[in-house]
């Protein structure tokens, strides 16, 4: 059973302040990894993928891998009250009929306020 | 360009009837996927289709849930006897072939099932 896990929270930071959201993953079979973002009542919505170990930066946002401890997480700096969200953490194994399937944390839930 | 589209955007039923989810991916798209999300809860695999190739129907609860996927294109999702347990919104994404990004998944607006 692969699983995902992340602190449901929920994560709670002031404005302009930096939000730090973790993931772990069960299996280390795992190539790529993404992070979405989903407002209440809304779809999710992709922001962030990372496949190698390392830092990635989009803007504000820069995603951390590191495959051997099996951890990936989602670093926002400069938060706003609209980054308010639930974020997903959600890992692809590269894995015969289980190739493109997405396994999903439950999310945290983050609220910056102003 | 369009996006996923989904449809109906919400389904009450009563519980024991059958119901029909229809999901419309992103031109050019070839795979297409089928998840659901419970209150408060991650989103759950369902079904997952990719070009031509047999669907992993994995994720899949109970045979009263199929799916199908007709020229490549639109997929509907049926499930059969509804049951409250049922009630969720129920996500596609659809993403490019292989080769180019595909594991990059992008959603539709989803259906609210809510079954009485």
């Amino acid at each position: 059973q692969k699983e995902v896990e992340q602190n449901s929270g929920p994560l709670s930071v002031p404005e302009g302040a930096i939000a730090s959201l973790n993931c772990t993953y069960s299996d280390r079979g795992s190539q790529s990894f993404f992070w979405y973002r989903q407002y209440s009542g809304k779809s999710p919505e992709l922001i962030m993928f990372i496949y190698s170990n390392g830092d990635k930066e989009d803007g504000r946002f820069t995603a951390q891998l590191n495959k051997a401890s099996q951890y990936v997480s989602l670093l926002i700096r400069d938060s706003q009250p609209s980054d308010s969200a639930t974020y997903l953490c959600a890992v692809n194994s590269d894995r015969g009929s289980t190739l493109g399937r997405l396994y999903f944390g439950r999310g945290t839930q983050l609220t910056v306020w102003p | 360009g369009a996006g996923v589209s989904q449809s109906p955007s919400n389904k009450v039923t009563e519980k024991g009837k059958d119901v029909e989810l229809r999901c419309d991916p992103i031109s050019g798209h070839t795979a297409l996927y089928w998840y659901r999300q419970s209150l408060g809860q991650g989103l759950e695999f369902l079904i997952y289709f990719q070009g031509n190739s047999a669907p992993d129907k994995s994720g899949l609860p109970s045979d009263r849930f199929s799916a199908e996927r007709t020229g490549g294109s639109v997929s509907t999702l049926t499930i059969q006897r509804t049951q409250q347990e049922d009630s969720a919104v129920y996500l596609c994404a659809s993403s490019l072939p292989p080769g180019y990004r595909s594991y990059e998944q992008y959603f539709g607006p989803g259906t609210r099932l809510t079954v009485t």
